[in-house]
This record gives structure tokens, C-alpha cells and sequence, in this order.
């Protein structure tokens, strides 16, 4: 049981260019999100994903898109990097949406744009 | 719109001892969540433990406590017996019961690095 897992750990990226990052969990959980976290920050939620083929903004949704096409993954794309987005950005699921529920975090993927 | 503010950037404390890191928060709503979250140097965040606004007993989970000041919009953390493994970045949390409608996010604060010397 890995949990939550996020590919990749690192990556340096050039203004304009793009990726995806992956983010897969094992515990059919139907909730999953994506945060960044900035320095002296706390966590900030970008998307989440209330199930299969559904997603929805969070609070800093600009310049990113997400897909979720397997229950399993949630995917965090960036089409033009831009140096805000460097971050670290952490990946979460949860079983409910319920305000009560554990949300399981990944180990998170630390970005750099230059 | 609610926030969360961790007004200690860094505490310290030696193994054995008792630290308290503090929390508040702003809300108008009067039901809701609050969290302490752990994230040691792995980055991983760890749930410490959690609090519903509507239950008066503190939580308590082995060695770390809270007290929750729902007047005081207060929510401390209490680490007994502090242990080298303690050592983290410690974040407060607040999460609306709206989230059982809608996917209201956690609003975390900025976070309390904890350092604990032998």
C-alpha cells in the first residue's frame, strides 16, 4: 500500500515550456487534490477532483489545468511555466469530502522555473 | 473569508520537555475543523490531530494535545515528552463544514518550524 505517490520529485523547467505532473493513489479514495506551497507559506489549494471525469478551481487556479480520467490519478499540468509557479506542490486524497476527513498527502514535487 | 496566523515562525524545546505552539484563527462560521499537520524534513505532511468546533473536550493523541478556545478563536498545540523525531514544521489548519457540500479547501497557516536539542 504506497498511499499517495507523486512523479517527479524535482524538475527544473524554462519559462514557456510546459509538463504534467502525476499524481497516483492505491486507497480508491474519490477525492483528490492539489496544493502549492510557497516559501513561508502554508499549503494553497489549485484544483480538486470530486471523482472520476470532475474537477473543480480551488483558490489559485490560474495557470494550471488538471484531468482526472482513472479514479486512481490526478493530473496538474502547466502549459506556459511561468517563475510563480515555482513551488513545492503536494498532491492530497481523502475517502470523503467530509470537512472531518484525514486527507493523505504525497511526498510533493518541488518545481523550479527559471 | 477565514484565516489562520501562526504567530511563532520557530520554537525550541529539549527532549523530555513540554512545548506549546499557537494557533489562532477567523472565522464567522461556527461549525468547522481545525488540524495541526506535521511536515518533517521529508516534506511529507503528517496528520497530528484534529478538532471539530462543537465538541468542548480538547483532543488528545498520545503525546500532543490542543487547546481549543472556541471564544478565544484559540487552538494550541501541546507537545509532552518532546522527541528528536518532533523536530518539523508544524501547520494549523481550518476546514469549514461547507467542505461536505462543496470542496472548500484547508486554510493552512504559515507554520512553526520546531527544532527539540538533546
Amino acid at each position: 500500500n504506497a498511499g499517495v505517490t507523486q512523479t517527479p520529485k524535482f524538475r527544473v523547467l524554462k519559462t514557456g515550456q510546459s509538463m504534467t505532473l502525476l499524481c497516483a493513489q492505491d486507497m480508491n479514495h474519490e477525492y483528490m487534490y492539489w496544493y502549492r506551497q510557497d516559501p513561508g507559506m502554508g499549503l494553497r489549494l489549485i484544483h480538486y477532483s470530486v471523482g472520476e471525469g470532475t474537477t473543480a478551481k480551488g483558490e489559485v487556479p490560474d495557470g494550471y489545468n488538471v484531468s482526472r480520467l482513472k479514479k486512481q490519478n490526478f493530473l496538474l499540468g502547466l502549459e506556459s511555466a511561468a517563475p510563480s509557479q515555482t513551488s513545492v506542490y503536494f498532491c492530497a486524497s481523502s475517502y470523503r469530502l467530509l470537512a472531518s476527513d484525514t486527507q493523505y498527502f504525497g511526498p510533493g514535487t518541488r518545481l523550479t522555473v527559471l | 473569508a477565514q484565516t489562520v496566523t501562526q504567530s511563532q515562525p520557530e520554537m525550541s524545546v529539549q527532549e523530555a520537555e513540554t512545548v506549546t505552539l499557537s494557533c489562532t484563527y477567523d472565522t464567522s462560521e461556527s461549525d468547522y475543523y481545525l488540524f495541526w499537520y506535521k511536515q518533517p524534513p521529508s516534506r511529507q505532511m503528517i496528520l497530528v490531530i484534529r478538532q471539530e468546533a462543537y465538541k468542548q473536550q480538547n483532543a488528545t493523541e498520545n503525546r500532543f494535545s490542543v487547546n481549543f478556545q472556541k471564544a478565544a478563536k484559540s487552538f494550541s498545540l501541546k507537545i509532552s515528552d518532546s522527541q528528536l523525531g518532533d523536530a518539523a514544521m508544524y501547520f494549523c489548519a481550518y476546514r469549514s463544514v461547507r467542505a461536505n457540500q462543496a470542496g472548500t479547501a484547508l486554510i493552512f497557516g504559515k507554520g512553526t518550524t520546531l527544532s527539540v536539542s538533546s
